[in-house]
């Protein structure tokens, strides 16, 4: 079945750090990617998401670039700020109608940046 | 952001009493979703729906019901709560995939925090 696999935390960073969080996925087909942030005490929201191979999600700073060849979706700032502190999930939404309408969320990544 | 509410935002309970949650959206959005959120776990359906009427399983859906009698409310039913059931659940909304894509985004509610002691 499908899956999602991201790297660990918590990651700790000092603000301008470049910032990596690796996430793989293992599906049938052409899945959508996404990422997920979600702030303390909040629900998630969706970060950026894309939709079929070598497409790049971007928004606020943050990059995913959709690799096929790697089944890989990782996501990448150049220059994190304390305001990115969050926990970060990765997910997929498989193809065809019964999956397509499922996601499926990685464990979660929760960062911090030190000031 | 999209009209989605969840209550109660916090809920304590004994072990035994039945519990109901409640998501209510206001965007017409087809697709409706619960999720519990545990540490260690991610987010994992509980069930879903596809229209009114219209429910399915998720991955973790023993111990729970659901009911959606009009689109914009789905409720979320413990029958005999208990502790395993501790959690905080999220409710999400979607008009789904598969329109010529497949993508699906879905949108989340507040969460509701709940204790079963």
């Amino acid at each position: 079945g499908n899956s999602v696999t991201q790297m660990e935390g918590p990651v700790t960073l000092s603000e301008e750090a470049f910032l990596t969080i690796n996430c793989t996925y293992t599906a049938t087909g052409y899945p959508s990617l996404f990422w997920y942030v979600q702030y303390p005490g909040e629900g998630l929201q969706l970060l950026l998401k894309a939709t079929k191979a070598d497409d790049k999600g971007s928004n606020k700073g943050f990059e995913a670039t959709y690799r096929k060849e790697t089944t890989s979706f990782h996501l990448e700032k150049g220059s994190v700020q304390v305001s990115d502190s969050a926990v970060y999930f990765c997910a997929l939404s498989g193809s065809g109608d019964s999956s397509a309408s499922k996601i499926i969320f990685g464990s979660g990544t929760r960062l911090s940046i030190r000031p | 952001d999209a009209g989605i509410t969840q209550s109660p935002r916090h809920k304590v309970t004994e072990t035994g009493t039945p519990v109901t949650l409640r998501c209510h959206q206001t965007e017409n959005h087809r697709y409706m979703y619960w999720y519990r959120q545990d540490p260690g776990h991610g987010l994992r359906l509980i069930h879903y729906s596809y229209g009114v009427k219209d429910t399915d399983k998720g991955e973790v859906s023993d111990g729970y019901s659901v009911s959606r009698s009009k689109t914009e409310d789905f409720l979320l039913t413990l029958e005999s709560a208990t502790s395993s059931q501790t959690s905080v659940y999220f409710c999400a909304i979607s008009e789904g995939g598969d329109r010529g894509g497949n993508y699906n985004e879905q949108f989340f509610g507040p969460g509701t925090r709940l204790t079963v002691l």
